[in-house]
């Protein structure tokens, strides 16, 4: 089925390990974004990318790098785990930039100890 | 300023009653309102949305009302199901800024 695929679903990090959550479509969107979702706060955005080769900080992206080297792909970047990252991260795309029509993934849930 | 606030945060009603989540903002560049849907184990899904230029739209057993003048807008589930058990996401886009902000969340258990 067509959709936004992440891998892994659950990782634990100890403290200053670090790692790479994967995030790839098969939609042809444009549009890519990486949230982190915390409880009773909503989804953050961390970082977003309007095509290949183009990346912007959101919200909260210290921490965090990413690369967009395709359009299909759009890896999230933990240089350094700290327990404040404890979270769930959603990858989400778009065809246009409007607000319309998110299509997130199922999320990994991390946990740094 | 670049915020929705949503209540309640969490929701129990009876199957067969309405389920009514309640979102506000302040910033009136806002000009987009989707409501997302979330259950356990997966990201959410969009649910409906409405422009600001309409006072309400209705899908099937979900219906948004907006309110421009006091910047509210709200959820109503009719006919409440237990599979509508799920968070629900107001969230509102700044075109200007472009930005999709989202509010807490509504956790909604609908009981048998």
């Amino acid at each position: 089925n067509a959709g936004v695929t992440q891998t892994p679903k659950f990782r634990i990090l100890k403290i200053g390990q670090s790692m790479t959550l994967q995030c790839a479509q098969d939609m042809n969107h444009n549009y890519m974004y990486w949230y982190r979702q915390d409880p009773g706060m909503g989804l953050k955005l961390i970082y977003y990318s309007v095509g290949a080769g183009i990346t912007d900080k959101g919200e909260v992206p210290n921490g965090y790098n990413v690369s967009r080297s395709t359009t299909e792909d759009f890896p999230l970047r933990l240089e350094l785990a700290a327990p404040s990252q404890t979270s769930v991260y959603f990858c989400a795309s778009s065809y246009d930039f409007g607000g319309t029509g998110y299509t997130f993934g199922s999320g990994t849930r991390l946990t740094v100890v | 300023q670049q915020q929705v606030k949503q209540s309640p945060q969490s929701l129990i009603v009876q199957k067969g009653g309405i389920s009514i989540i309640n979102c506000a903002y302040e910033n009136t560049a806002f000009d987009y309102f989707p409501w997302y849907q979330q259950f356990p184990g997966k990201g959410p899904a969009l649910l409906i949305a409405i422009r600001p230029d309409v006072s309400e739209k209705k899908e099937g057993r979900f219906t948004i009302s907006f309110n421009k003048s006091a910047k509210q807008f709200s959820l109503h589930i009719m006919d409440s199901q237990p599979g509508d058990s799920a968070t629900y996401f107001c969230a509102a886009w700044n075109q200007g800024a472009q930005k999709l902000v989202f509010g807490q969340g509504t956790r909604l258990t609908i009981n048998p």
